[in-house]
């Protein structure tokens, strides 16, 4: 019984090239995240969303765009893949009120 | 703005000696601290939150508030507990903004046998 599963597990790809990642959770809860862990293991939030509001890093480059189809699901879209995007991608959610977040199993998302 | 630091990158000890972690942070109203553990190759995992006082696998943190830092001890390291720690921070207040975590960059434990 995976709480928050991501597909796919690895993803290899070519610069400029458009590509998405799908986060699924199963815990009933209401706001999602994205992190990038880069290959220094440094780990960074992306965007949070919930039914209400989403949240954008200001760092983040608008080549990124999270979609939620519902509230189980944060897909995330990235356009014009670039060398720097290599990293590993986590989905996380959480409750309110609740304390801690639940992440997935990660996304290592390799550009050529 | 809040920030997470975690001063050591790697930190090797022996089996059976004592292990800390160290976690500072920096913010201007009342935080809600956690540490998270990653395992090699595998998705994070909440190990502790400050508001629960627990203890996970042996270890413990405490919220210093006037030293700004809640540090993670366990008395007696095992080869299981190598893994990558990272301190996290989350805001205590209301509104969307808050549910996001501040990390810090990780200390990698490695306990050699």
């Amino acid at each position: 019984d995976t709480a928050v599963s991501q597909t796919p597990k690895y993803l290899v790809t070519q610069m400029g090239n458009d590509k998405s990642i799908k986060c699924e959770q199963n815990l009933g809860h209401d706001t999602m995240y994205w992190y990038k862990q880069d290959s220094k293991k440094f780990l960074k939030i992306m965007f949070s969303y919930n039914n209400k509001e989403l949240i954008i890093n200001e760092t983040v480059p608008n080549r990124f765009s999270p979609k939620s189809p519902d509230k189980a699901h944060l897909n995330l879209h990235i356009n014009s893949l670039e060398l720097g995007d290599s990293a590993v991608y986590f989905c996380a959610s959480s409750q309110i009120g609740e304390q801690g977040q639940y992440f997935g199993p990660g996304t290592r998302l390799t550009v050529t | 703005a809040q920030r997470v630091t975690q001063p050591e990158k790697l930190l090797s000890v022996f089996k059976g000696a004592p292990v800390e972690l160290k976690c500072n942070y920096s913010y201007s109203g009342s935080p809600e601290l956690f540490w998270y553990v990653q395992y090699s190759r595998q998705r994070l995992q909440l190990l502790l939150r400050h508001i629960s006082r627990e203890s996970i696998k042996g270890f413990t943190a405490d919220l210093n508030k006037g030293e700004t830092s809640f540090h993670l001890k366990k008395p007696f390291a095992q080869e299981e507990d190598s893994a990558m720690y990272y301190c996290a921070l989350r805001a205590a207040y209301s509104g969307a903004g808050s549910y996001q975590l501040t990390f810090g960059k990780g200390t990698k434990l490695s306990v050699i046998p």
